[in-house]
């Protein structure tokens, strides 16, 4: 069974917009990982955020963690043509780092 | 940032015959990883690898699949012989530490097999 996923496949936003993708896990975790994949390219880690911690921001990005509902958010805003890419969540459940991903939101930004 | 090279980034070869993936891993980093990408599909953990061992693996590292890395040169992963469902994008992985940190992907192999 899928241990993490997102909750929507594809979102669409025009820039300057702002956008939320969901994320819900189905074990306990140490850690939750957001990373964007571009077309071509490896996955690139955008925020990890720690079972105690509640909120993370990097920039223009924001992902919170609920471990009571065993979810996560991560939302973008004045998005940017660029931040056109797949959007995944991963959570490390035993700690050795052995990533368990999501099947990942397809996001466009249209400008 | 710090990268993470593979090589081939394309592999086309025949069912049966062996193929390696190479990866240069981040320059400091102590534990690696591999992980499979079916087209359409979520990546997938394979194996991680820490001080010459395996630490852990998962069902879709089948006998047929082996990883080293002698003397700090490419973290390989060789497949021998190959399945057509082998077929799928390969990603190596780096990480300085264990539990929770950031890992830093490579570009991708992609491996065709017919």
């Amino acid at each position: 069974s899928q241990l993490a996923e997102e909750n929507s496949w594809a979102l669409s936003v025009h820039e300057g917009e702002s956008v939320t993708v969901n994320c819900s896990y189905k074990t306990s975790i140490t850690a939750l990982q957001w990373y964007r994949q571009k077309s071509g390219k490896g996955p690139a880690q955008l925020i990890l955020i720690r079972s105690n911690e509640r909120e993370k921001r990097n920039g223009r990005l924001r992902a919170t963690l609920d471990t009571s509902s065993q979810s996560s958010s991560l939302s973008i805003t004045a998005t940017r043509c660029e931040d056109t890419a797949v959007y995944f969540c991963a959570t490390d459940a035993g700690g050795n780092n052995k990533l368990t991903f999501g099947q990942g939101t397809v996001l466009s930004v249209i400008p | 940032g710090p990268k993470v090279l593979q090589i081939p980034s394309h592999q086309i070869i025949d069912m049966g015959q062996m193929v390696t993936l190479n990866c240069d891993p981040v320059s400091n980093h102590l534990y690696f990883y591999w992980y499979k990408q079916i087209l359409g599909q979520q990546m997938e953990f394979l194996v991680n690898f820490y001080n010459g061992k395996v630490m852990e693996k998962s069902k879709l590292f089948k006998d047929q699949f082996s990883v080293e890395r002698p003397d700090g040169s490419y973290f390989t992963l060789k497949i021998q012989p190959t399945a057509l469902e082998d077929s799928a994008v390969y990603f190596c992985a780096s990480s300085l530490r264990p539990g929770g940190y950031e890992q830093y992907f490579g570009p991708g192999t992609r491996l065709t097999v017919l």
